[in-house]
């Protein structure tokens, strides 16, 4: 079983809709989690931290449930530089070891 | 800025012809990673370095290797490429181990064997 599972997508969506991913991981003792941003052929950046309490920045919202191990990310009001590959990243805190999801491919349609 | 910088962007190599590929940064973190991107695949760890110490993960193939001279700099040495190590390779930093660390990347090296 993967540590960290994603729904590859894609997901295709016009303009200014809401489009939500959901991540799920295996390891109970997991830490810390993260989205990542991946451009094609660009190297990841850090979108957000996911916290327990929910955080929200701007258009974008991250959950983290830790009873049924999932993490969520939601986008409202889809921009056109949204379309990129989203990655759902966990750190399980075992000699910081960070594991991937294999991303969720978002086009985001005029 | 402080960053983590990969040289080069891009690197074409042959079959079998060793080849280095080199990681900086200017972030003073204790740990730098490798990784192993395939097109549509999560990164892979290869493995990483708390300050000399060396990781290996288990399932890395002797092929590949890696070294750290110094705080800043990290290489990865693929001995003799196939077609199959063609691939992006992502060094990253961390500043510590443990809760609440975020990975910093590097632009990456697209590796092509030919």
């Amino acid at each position: 079983r993967k540590e960290v599972e994603q729904d590859p997508g894609p997901f295709n969506v016009p303009e200014g809709a809401t489009v939500a991913f959901n991540c799920t991981y295996s390891n109970s003792a997991s830490q810390s989690f993260f989205w990542y941003r991946q451009d094609c052929r660009k190297e990841p950046k850090l979108l957000m931290s996911v916290y327990s309490s929910g955080n929200e920045d701007g258009r974008f919202t991250a959950q983290l449930n830790r009873a049924s191990q999932y993490i969520s990310l939601l986008i409202r009001d889809s921009k056109l530089s949204d379309s990129a590959t989203y990655l759902c990243v966990v750190n399980t805190g075992n000699f910081n070891k960070f594991y991937f999801g294999s991303g969720t491919k978002l086009n985001v349609k005029p | 800025d402080a960053m983590v910088i990969q040289n080069p962007r891009y690197q074409v190599t042959q079959f079998g012809k060793p080849v280095t590929l080199s990681c900086s940064q200017t972030l003073n973190h204790n740990v730098m990673y490798w990784y192993q991107q395939k097109s549509s695949q999560a990164p892979k760890l290869l493995f990483h370095y708390y300050d000399k110490d060396f990781n290996n993960e288990a399932d890395t193939p002797d092929n590949f290797q890696s070294r750290r001279p110094n705080t800043s700099f990290c290489f990865l040495d693929i001995r003799s490429p196939g077609l199959g190590d063609a691939a992006m390779y992502l060094c990253a930093t961390s500043r510590d181990t443990g809760d609440n660390e975020k990975l910093f990347f590097g632009s990456g090296t697209q590796l092509s064997v030919l």
